[in-house]
């Protein structure tokens, strides 16, 4: 069966730090993947996506950028954190585009 | 521009009391649309889907292309559903979905 991993599971870093989040699906093969953020009284934000190695589209401006280096990776990446960063990052996966997406547990990312 | 809204924030009933969440959107065509749920301490997960035209949980929604909504409705709530719900177009000529910013429902004794 398939499942999705992240870590860490909690964060705490000092504004201008860097910041590597990853997410790894197991199971399944090209899955389409995702960054959301979700922060209190905005819902869920999606900030990446990619259907395959390589490509990343962008959906907000921000601070923030990701990459997918292998099938069933997928990282968020700051070079220099802000405090606005702080929030609940989540990763998801679906088998094809439009597809039910799965979510992984999250990170709870605090920025001081 | 395209949205989804989901006009509140909380809704609290009484357990047996009707339930509606509400979900409109503003996207051209025909989307597909999905409510995803969050209970405390669990992942968020895929409700349903317009498409599947199911009811999970006792929970059903049915698309309104007329007054562009997709409502979540349950004819008497459980306890059991207090959460956080989501309703999701598929956008991005298909590749994502985009949620509303969600509803938390409360449901007392």
């Amino acid at each position: 069966s398939q499942t999705i991993h992240q870590w860490p599971a909690t964060l705490v870093q000092p504004v201008g730090s860097p910041l590597s989040l990853e997410c790894t699906v197991e199971g399944t093969s090209n899955p389409n993947l995702y960054w959301y953020r979700q922060a209190a009284g905005r819902g869920l934000q999606l900030l990446f996506y990619s259907v395959g190695i390589g490509q990343i589209s962008s959906e907000v401006p921000q601070n923030l950028s990701a990459s997918r280096p292998q099938d069933r990776q997928f990282i968020l990446s700051s070079k220099k954190l802000l405090l606005s960063d702080s929030g609940f990052y989540l990763c998801a996966w679906s088998p094809i585009r439009g597809d039910t997406q799965y979510f992984g547990p999250g990170t709870r990312l605090t920025v001081l | 521009a395209q949205r989804v809204t989901q006009p509140e924030k909380l809704l609290s009933v009484f357990k047996g009391a009707p339930v509606e969440l509400k979900c409109n959107y503003s996207y051209s065509g025909s989307p597909e649309l999905f409510w995803y749920v969050q209970y405390s301490r669990q992942r968020l997960q895929l409700l349903l889907r317009h498409i599947s035209r199911e009811s999970i949980k006792g929970f059903t929604a049915d698309l309104n292309k007329g007054e562009t909504s997709f409502h979540l409705k349950k004819p008497f709530a459980q306890e059991e559903d207090s959460a956080m719900y989501y309703c999701a177009p598929v956008t991005g000529g298909g590749n994502k979905l985009t949620f509303g910013t969600g509803t938390q429902l409360k449901v007392e004794l």
